[in-house]
This record gives structure tokens, C-alpha cells and sequence, in this order.
């Protein structure tokens, strides 16, 4: 069964940083691209950044763009997301997900999100 | 950037069919997907590539792609169904998710 597992967030003043780790499973990690997606209080889905399966490919939101990096160590089965800079409107739910196999997209699989406040 | 509309509500009475729009620049040219988001639960994606469904979702989902709409389609309506509906499309190696729609069961 695929898990996701997403941990790391929490509360944090605005110009700081948090990292978010999404912990995988049930599936070959390296051989997926992943993805990060967000959603503010009461808001709608944002996509933020996807990773190729071996890191050297990365894209990103222009919202988050020179703020966040998004990493993965494969032989921890692991996703990160570094998250700099953060003002309030970076207040969301984060999601870490996959597509679905032999899919061209559509993320089939889900974590349950971290939580991430900027507030001082 | 590219961009996505969607309405904002749409409201059905139970066993009717709701049709959702999401619109955008040559969206037909793309693949579409849809996701269902219930309040507090992570989204659950029920149309990928246009019109498949994955495994587990019920038949009485199904999509469609052409021009510069995609459309999801729900027949009989179930009270289960109420939630929001995002669709999704990638562009320039980027994805983009619309607005949502808020499903109302009547």
C-alpha cells in the first residue's frame, strides 16, 4: 500500500524557515517524480514544486520560486521541502504526492498534509 | 502564467447528473484531471488524462476534453458526492490546479 507521511510543520515567524519531510512507502520511491501541493485556510490548491526521480530535475511555482527548495534522498525513501523566507501568505496546508502508475499525471496518491503557520 | 476558471458552486438534487466546466487556453491540447476534496480530507483524484478513471472510483464519474473546456460529469448524484471539485492541467512542466467548485446535494 503507498503511504505518504508528511511531518516537520508547524509554527513559525514570518522572514524564518521550516523543513518539511515527506517519508514514502509501500512503492520504489526512486523511481516516481513527486510533487508538493498547499492549500490556505478555507482556499483552493495550489501546486508548489515536483522533483524528477533522481533530484537533478526540479520545478517550482512562481509563488515560491528562490524561496523554497525542493530535495529527496532516495535511500531514505524521503521528499523535503526547504521553506525560506516565509510571510504569512505562505500559511497552508502541504501535501506531498505522486501520480498514479502509468499515468502521464493526475496525483493518484496523497499524504494527509502538515501544517504550516507563519505568524508572529 | 497559465490559468484555469471554474464556477464557483453548482448545486444538483440527488440522482440528477451535475456537470462541472473548467476552462483555459487550449486546455483540449492538455490532459485534464479532477479531484474530489471533502472538508478535512486530502484530495482524492477521480478523472486523470481526460476521462480515465482510476481504480475504485464509481462509473458515475467521467470526463471530457475539447477545445478550451474540460468537463466533469456526475450521474445520479449521491449525497456522498457533495464537495469541492478541482481540475488540473499541466503546462510548461508545471501543474495548475483551478479555483474549485463547491457541490451542493439538494
Amino acid at each position: 500500500e503507498v503511504q505518504l507521511v508528511e511531518s516537520g510543520g508547524g509554527l513559525v515567524q514570518p522572514g524564518g524557515s521550516l523543513r518539511l519531510s515527506c517519508a514514502a512507502s509501500g512503492f520504489t520511491f526512486s523511481s516516481y517524480w513527486m510533487h508538493w501541493v498547499r492549500q490556505a485556510p478555507g482556499k483552493g490548491l495550489v501546486w508548489v514544486s515536483r522533483l524528477k526521480t533522481d533530484g537533478s530535475g526540479t520545478y517550482y511555482a512562481d509563488s515560491v520560486k528562490g524561496r523554497f527548495t525542493i530535495s529527496r534522498d532516495n535511500a531514505k525513501n524521503t521528499l523535503y521541502l526547504q521553506m525560506n523566507s516565509l510571510s504569512a501568505d505562505d500559511t497552508a496546508v502541504y501535501y506531498c504526492a505522486r501520480i498514479g502508475d502509468g499515468y502521464t499525471s493526475g496525483l493518484a496518491y496523497w499524504g494527509q498534509g502538515a501544517l504550516v503557520t507563519v505568524s508572529s | 502564467s497559465y490559468e484555469l476558471t471554474q464556477p464557483p458552486s453548482v448545486s444538483v438534487s440527488p440522482g440528477q447528473t451535475a456537470s462541472i466546466t473548467c476552462s483555459g487556453d487550449k486546455l483540449g491540447d492538455k490532459h485534464a484531471c479532477w479531484y474530489q476534496q471533502k472538508p478535512g480530507q486530502s484530495p482524492v483524484l477521480v478523472i486523470y488524462e481526460d476521462s480515465k478513471r482510476p481504480s475504485g472510483i464509481p462509473e458515475r464519474f467521467s470526463g471530457s476534453n475539447s477545445g478550451n473546456t474540460a468537463t466533469l460529469t456526475i450521474s445520479g448524484t449521491q449525497a456522498m458526492d457533495e464537495a469541492d471539485y478541482y481540475c488540473q492541467a499541466w503546462d510548461s512542466s508545471t501543474y495548475v490546479f483551478g479555483p474549485g467548485t463547491k457541490v451542493t446535494v439538494l
